[in-house]
């Protein structure tokens, strides 16, 4: 069965800092990788999508994802974190099939000090 | 902004009742999700729609059902709530391929 692993549970950096958060996921076949983001008090919403192509994938608000396939992994990436960060970041994968149904890692909290 | 809406946002109930959560969304979406969610745990599926009178069962077990008469509109209902479905429901929708959108959830109580 697929399943998505997020290694951070809980990350705590101060503004400026860098940010990575790992996600490593276990299906052999082509697959389709999402990060999502909650803020506090809003919806989850989505950071960034990777189907094919260029494997650096840019999202909103400065972040970006790198998809390794030889790692199995989707690591998200940001080079100077904002306090605004301040959220809870799920990784997320589905198959190729493109049922829409996802799988979800158990997120990570980033608190961000000003 | 989501035009995705969920109601009730917070529900305490005694165990036994029957339950209805709603989802409804103004973008004429026809994939529409479930989701649930404990506290620091990843969210699991367990239902999901391709379209009017199209329902499937998620990955995880669930005890409720859904319907799908409308496009808008995917509620869930818990014929006998028990303490075990406690937990956090996220409804999502999408124009196709993976959920785009999310509700702001609905957060069970069952006493």
């Amino acid at each position: 069965a697929q399943s998505v692993s997020q290694h951070n549970h809980h990350v705590i950096l101060s503004e400026a800092a860098s940010l990575e958060l790992g996600c490593n996921y276990s299906y052999g076949g082509t697959v389709n990788l999402f990060w999502y983001v909650q803020y506090p008090g809003q919806h989850l919403q989505l950071l960034l999508k990777y189907f094919s192509g260029d494997p650096l994938v840019k999202g909103i608000k400065g972040f970006e994802a790198e998809f390794i396939k030889s790692k199995f992994s989707f690591n998200l990436r940001k080079p100077s974190v904002q306090w605004s960060d301040t959220a809870e970041y799920f990784c997320a994968v589905n198959d190729a099939s493109n049922t829409g149904k996802l799988i979800f890692g158990q997120g990570t909290t980033l608190q961000v000090k000003p | 902004e989501a035009d995705i809406y969920q109601t009730p946002r917070y529900l305490v109930i005694g165990t036994g009742k029957k339950i209805t959560l709603e989802c409804s969304q103004t973008m004429g979406h026809d994939k529409m999700y479930w989701y649930q969610q404990d506290p620091g745990m990843e969210l699991h599926l367990i239902h999901y729609s391709y379209g009017v009178n199209s329902t499937e069962k998620g990955d995880l077990s669930s005890e409720s059902t859904v319907s799908r008469i409308r496009t808008e509109h995917f509620p869930l209902t818990l014929e006998s709530a028990r303490p075990s479905h406690t937990s956090q429901y996220l409804c999502a929708s999408s124009p196709g391929g993976a959920a785009r959108f999310f509700g702001p959830g609905t957060r069970l109580t069952v006493l």
